[in-house]
């Protein structure tokens, strides 16, 4: 099992960012997936979680700016990012799903917000 | 939103000795499946973090039997017997029964 973010970087406030997740090493249609964030010295935040059937759920710090999406064609999963703020500073990390349990995760995409 | 409240916040023990956290939700995280989505994650330094425990007290593959993770409704535990260097890092709890999903705070066990 493989997760490879990428699409990190520095962004203003206000603007938009797309990160994504390639999957390999198992059949990614078939598992939900998750995204948490992690501020700089601070814990763990969970951001969303989009199931294999594409249903989704995202918390509350983030939900009408964020949007979860996969391709299970391209074994990809994203996060749009808009409407940043300086807070969203984070590295991103994207995770399998078993039973909700994150069971797999990538080393994670920094993303600054910052004018 | 649930709350959980990990204590302690910190945690020294010495090689050998067992370690205990708890983390406590302010709703019951039984869900009307009857699965309880109470997780127990560990952040070594430098890494991503890595799964525990899922569903309270099952341990996912390849963890020592070391970790013992227990509850019910809103009072849960990990505890850690045997500590060993390995075992330093971040622990955290979270929980799927409820929208949105959350985590703990978290509680760093260091090594005396």
């Amino acid at each position: 099992v493989q997760l490879v973010e990428s699409g990190g970087g520095l962004v203003q406030p206000g603007k938009s960012l797309k990160l994504s997740c390639s999957a390999s090493g198992f059949t990614f249609s078939s598992y939900g997936m998750h995204w948490i964030r992690q501020a700089p010295g601070k814990g763990l935040d969970w951001v969303a979680y989009i199931s294999s059937s594409s249903g989704t759920v995202y918390a509350d710090a983030v939900k009408g700016r964020f949007t979860i999406s996969r391709d299970n064609a391209k074994n990809t999963l994203y996060l749009q990012l808009n409407s940043l703020k300086s807070e969203d500073t984070a590295i991103y990390y994207c995770a399998r799903s078993f039973n909700y349990a994150m069971d797999a995760w990538g080393q994670g995409a920094s993303v600054t917000v910052s004018s | 939103d649930v709350v959980l409240t990990q204590t302690p916040v910190s945690l020294s023990v010495t090689l050998g000795d067992q370690a205990s956290i708890s983390c406590r939700s302010s709703q019951s995280l039984e869900y009307s499946d009857g699965y309880t989505y109470l997780e127990w994650y560990l952040q070594k330094p430098g890494q991503s973090p890595q799964l525990l425990i899922y569903e309270v007290s099952n341990r996912f593959s390849g963890v020592p039997d070391r970790f013992i993770g227990s509850g019910s409704g809103t009072d849960f535990t990990l505890k850690i017997s045997r500590v060993e260097p390995e075992d330093l890092g971040v622990y955290y709890c979270f929980q799927a029964t409820h929208d949105p999903f959350t985590f703990g705070s978290g509680t760093k066990l260091e090594i005396k």
